[in-house]
């Protein structure tokens, strides 16, 4: 069965790097693209990143622009992020999720998530 | 960037009741990329609906999608106790960000 499992979260200085994993299973992990959505403690679902199913395309929020790099290894059927210059507002679950084409786009499975606590 | 609208931001009823919960896009979202999702407290999020309309496997026949254009609706025809969460729609028309709504949650009455 298809699984998703996010790892790396915990806690970070504001202004230090975090880099998060999220390993897949169950499926044929270079077919798709991948996501990461993140959620703030008691607020809504925000969209960060997005990487084609090759790693060739990789589009971000506004708000991750410049300081968080999504990345894949497909051999190792891992994809990753890499958070630079964590502020505050950065902490959250970071969620990942598979992308499925065919009658419309859709995160089909996700990760059971991964908390960042940005404190210092 | 394509802002979604849900409302209302609560919406209190009882097991049993119709629940009709709005999706608004400030430009318009092809049918295609316009999904709902539902989230339970300490979960991750589920799809329910994708294309507007397609039900995802193993969702029951008491929730449909529906709309075009700039204005959606996710229809839960008769609450069972478990539908209480919170439910976001989701767009990825266009060019990115892929945008979320700000929620709806379903409370009990």
């Amino acid at each position: 069965q298809v699984q998703l499992v996010e790892s790396g979260g915990g806690v970070v200085q504001p202004g230090r790097s975090l880099r998060l994993s999220c390993a897949a299973s169950g499926f044929t992990f270079s077919d798709f693209a991948m996501h990461w959505v993140r959620q703030a403690p008691g607020k809504g679902l925000e969209w960060l990143a997005v990487i084609s199913y090759r790693g060739d395309f990789k589009y971000y929020a506004d708000s991750v622009k410049g300081r968080f790099t999504i990345s894949r290894d497909n051999s190792k059927n891992t994809l990753y992020v890499q958070m630079n210059s964590l502020r505050d507002d950065d902490m959250g679950v970071y969620y990942c999720a598979r992308e499925k084409t065919g009658g419309g786009v859709r995160l089909d499975y996700w990760g059971q998530g991964t908390l960042v606590t940005v404190s210092s | 960037e394509i802002v979604l609208m849900q409302s209302p931001g609560t919406l209190s009823l009882s097991p049993g009741e119709r629940a009709t919960l709005s999706c608004r896009a400030s430009q318009s979202v092809s049918s295609n990329y316009l999904a709902w999702y539902e989230q339970k407290p300490g979960q991750a999020p589920r799809l329910l609906i994708y294309g507007a309309s397609t039900r995802a496997t193993g969702i029951p026949d008491r929730f449909s999608g529906s709309g075009s254009g700039t204005h959606f609706t996710l229809t839960i025809s008769r609450l069972e106790p478990e539908d209480f969460a919170v439910y976001y729609c989701h767009q990825y028309s266009g060019s990115p960000p892929y945008t979320f709504g700000q929620g709806t949650k379903v409370e009990i009455k």
